[in-house]
């Protein structure tokens, strides 16, 4: 079946970069985009960008242009975020998903069990 | 940016009741590209419903989505106790894509 596992929590000052990592199973890895999202505590749902694991190609939201960065890595089957300059608004907690189907518009199907990053000085 | 506004925040409701909730885009979402995901405490979101109306694999019969345009309905026909969690509608047709709605609290009265 299909799992995404997430490395663990990670606890970061500001200023510093963070780099979370999410292990694909059950599924051929290239014929799947791979959708990144974070959640502020107590708050809603925020997409970052997705990365295409066949031609490497990306995309991001606005907001974290220039800030984010994703890879993979198809000899293990994952998938990386890394953020940078960080700030205490980046506490969430971030989740890697795929969607139910091959290509880029779709909802989000199946997701990592999420990984805490706080951000504190 | 289309700015998807969830009604109402909280739903107070008994278990058997029927739940309706409300999503409105502030611009047309393409070809009804809408989505619903429910939230459990501590749970990764799950995915109910895509493209407004069709319900993913393994979702109960209970939930159905409606609607088109700038106006969508999610409603769970009888509420089960482990339905009672927060809905989040997603839009993924217009650009820049995968926007959420802020969320409605579904819970026992």
């Amino acid at each position: 079946q299909v799992q995404l596992v997430q490395s663990g929590a990670e606890v970061k000052k500001p200023g510093a970069s963070v780099k979370v990592s999410c292990k694909a199973s059950g599924y051929t890895f290239s014929h799947y985009y791979i959708y990144w999202v974070r959640q502020a505590p107590g708050q809603g749902l925020e997409w970052l960008g997705w990365i295409n694991p066949s031609s490497g190609g990306t995309h991001f939201a606005p907001r974290f242009q220039g800030r984010v960065t994703l890879t993979t890595d198809a000899s293990i089957t994952t998938a990386y975020m890394d953020l940078r300059s960080l700030t205490s608004d980046d506490t969430a907690v971030y989740y890697c998903t795929r969607p139910p189907g091959r290509g880029l518009v779709q909802p989000f199907d199946y997701w990592g069990q999420g990984t805490l990053v706080s951000v504190s000085s | 940016e289309t700015v998807l506004t969830q009604s109402p925040g909280t739903l107070s409701l008994s278990p058997g009741a029927r739940a309706t909730l409300s999503c409105r885009a502030s611009e047309t979402i393409g070809s009804s590209y809408l989505a619903w995901y429910q939230q459990k405490p501590g749970q990764a979101p799950r995915l109910l419903i895509y493209g407004a109306s069709t319900r993913a694999t393994g979702i109960p019969d209970r939930f159905s989505g409606s609607g088109s345009g700038t106006d969508f309905t999610l409603t769970i026909s009888r509420l089960e106790p482990e339905d009672f969690a927060v809905y989040y509608c997603q839009q993924y047709g217009n650009s820049p894509r995968w926007t959420f709605g802020q969320g409605t609290k579904v819970e026992i009265k």
